[in-house]
Parts: structure tokens; sequence; C-alpha cells
């Protein structure tokens, strides 16, 4: 159980197009999903926190008119880079935690992998 | 956000051989959770340890956390070459976010 799936799992796009990125809960309600990028080699950046219904959190230094975060339902948030660029280009892993049991799990998904050319 | 520091940045030991890699943060915590990840992939969660825990076990792993000192340590036993990754903590706080290391990347030489 706790399965996290992202959509897609790579990406290449031109600089300058948006892309959308979408992040799954299939067997469970995530009332709280995280948004993180990772560049080569470096460690995973926390960029959003969204809850269900609500607007997201954004870290200091996201843009968060470059990076749309939508969480309309329990199970699907989305991350949309708009207008993106090659600076752009980044592993986005999300994250969702359950709200019950454990207060303290986090399930990830894969990743995903956007190159912006 | 970065919580602190990982060491070793970077760690090759020989198949068989234990691996240490230590982690030490900054502000008071909830718990701490050691991860893994394959290159260019998504994370493994190894194993959570709570505050008010010492040590923990999970198979080949075995955890420490030291609230005092705040730091922490991931040990590998008897290392294999699929063990071969990067290794991150991330500490958890009140409100539920994780907050990273740098991570050491663990390379076991066959």
């Amino acid at each position: 159980g706790a399965v996290v799936s992202q959509h897609p799992s790579w990406v290449i796009c031109k600089s300058g197009t948006s892309v959308k990125i979408e992040c799954r809960s299939l067997d469970f309600q995530a009332t709280t999903m995280f948004w993180y990028r990772q560049f080569p080699k470096q460690s995973l950046m926390l960029m959003a926190t969204s809850n269900e219904g609500s607007k997201a959190t954004y870290e200091q230094g996201v843009e968060k008119d470059k990076f749309l975060i939508n969480h309309a339902s329990l199970t699907l948030s989305t991350l949309t880079v708009t207008s993106a660029h090659p600076e752009d280009s980044s592993f986005y892993i999300c994250s969702a935690r359950t709200g019950t049991g454990s207060l303290d799990e986090q399930y990830f998904g894969p990743g995903t992998r956007l190159t912006v050319t | 956000s970065q919580q602190g520091e990982e060491d070793p940045q970077a760690l090759s030991i020989q198949e068989g051989e234990n691996a240490t890699m230590n982690c030490s943060y900054k502000t008071s915590i909830n718990n701490l959770q050691w991860y893994r990840q394959n290159s260019g992939r998504g994370l493994v969660h190894l194993i959570l340890i709570r505050s008010n825990e010492r040590e923990k076990h999970s198979g080949r792993l075995r955890v420490t956390l030291d609230t005092s000192k705040k730091s922490s340590s991931l040990l590998i036993t008897a290392s294999r070459a699929a063990d071969t990754a990067s290794y991150f903590c991330a500490t958890g706080g009140s409100n539920y976010q994780l907050i990273w290391g740098a991570g050491t990347k663990l390379i076991i030489k066959p």
C-alpha cells in the first residue's frame, strides 16, 4: 500500500513552453503533498507544500507564478512549470502523507526528470 | 531548505565491509529518517527513528540517534554491490515537512 505515482517519468520540452507534472496517491487519500526538486548530485530541496483544497505554501525563493501547484483532489496534485527555461531542468519529486496513522510517514513518487532545451 | 551535514560526502568500500554514514542537524526534531536513492531514481524509505529512540535495526541496517549531539548514524553491515546508492537523512518536525541532509554517495566495489 501507500503508492505514489508521477507522470510523466521524464519530459523534454522547448524553452518557453509549459510542462505539467502529475502526482497521484494510488491507494490512499493524501491530505498533504510536497513538491521537491533535485539537481544532479545534490539533495532534495522542498519547493512547496500543498493541502487539498487550499493554496500551496511555497518555500522562500520559489516563484509561485512560475511553479503552479494545484491540489484539487485528495489523490492528485499537479505542478506546472510555466515558461520553462533550461535552468528549470531538474528532477522533480513529489511526496504525500495520509494524515492518518503515523503522522511522520511520507510516501515518495518515483520522480520526473525535466529537460528544457 | 537543508538541515545540516552528512559525512562523508562519498564513501567507497569493498563488498562485505561495513559502511557508516553520519548525519548532523541543527534544530529540534520529532524524528529522523534515512532514505536511499539509486542514480536518477526515486527515493526508498529505509528507516525512521523517533526522537525518544536511541537505536533501531532493520535487517542489515542499524541507525543510532543522539539528540544531545544532534546527530545520527546509519550503519550498513556486510555491504553488497546492490547497496551502491546515495543515502540521505531527513529530519521531521511538527509541521510534517522533511528537511534533508546533503547525502552520502556510497560505492561498493565487488
